[in-house]
């Protein structure tokens, strides 16, 4: 199972919006409606932002949205604020023996 | 509120094994399905396995099979993650979660250095 493909970085200015890209295939994003979001700062654990494609679990701010169509999902954040300036992950479930893979990470710059 | 605690640093050798521990406490603990994460330096995140306690299932990651086991001791609350022929590119952090497809709550994690 190959890893799901994120782009390397992405950025934008204090207030502005931006969208994560997460392609993979029909055997994971666009089989299954559980794809998750992880945020990760430099040294810490990830945190979990978004799980079932568009579900914000309980104290993850409204300016984070979950989307799929197809095999690609996406990540908007509006508003951008610097807090929010660290590497993002996208996952899958698969229904295969490896049943979870990632994305190989996108890093946000609040510029 | 359930937090994982993993256990602390290890050094090991080529060839050896290494055995991480994840307690958990504050919640239900059997229940869940717990899985391990690893991240290499300046990589991503990479699935390595899970198990539901309260069935002693297991799955494993294909890449991993046949080099890890994941255990459960329920009287202790806590999961085990073995890996054993480590090589230098085991070298990672490695991290236990609660859930599969959607990891709510993480341990601080392991850094295994293989050296």
């Amino acid at each position: 199972q190959s890893a799901l493909t994120q782009p390397a970085s992405v950025s934008g200015s204090p207030g502005q919006s931006i969208t994560i890209s997460c392609s993979g295939s029909s055997s994971d994003i666009g089989g299954y409606n559980f794809v998750s979001w992880y945020q990760q700062h430099p040294g810490r654990a990830p945190k979990l932002m978004i799980s079932d494609v568009d579900n914000r679990p309980s104290g993850i701010s409204n300016r984070f949205s979950g989307s799929k169509s197809g095999n690609m999902a996406s990540l908007t954040i509006s508003g951008l604020q610097a807090e929010d300036e660290a590497d993002y992950y996208c996952s899958s479930y698969t229904g295969g023996t490896t049943l979870v893979i990632f994305g190989g990470g996108t890093r946000l710059t609040v510029l | 509120q359930v937090q994982l605690v993993q256990s602390g640093a290890e050094l090991k050798k080529p060839g050896s094994s290494v055995k991480v521990s994840c307690k958990a406490s504050g919640g239900t603990f059997s229940s869940y399905s717990i899985s391990w994460v690893r991240q290499a330096p300046g990589q991503g995140l990479e699935w390595m396995g899970g198990i539901i306690p309260i069935f002693a299932t297991t799955n494993y990651a294909q890449k991993f099979q046949g080099r890890v086991t994941i255990t459960a001791d329920e009287s202790k609350t806590t999961v085990y993650m073995e890996l054993i022929s480590l090589r230098s590119d085991d070298t990672a952090v490695y991290y236990c979660a609660r859930g599969e497809e959607d990891m709510d709550v993480w341990g601080q994690g392991t850094t295994v250095t293989v050296s």
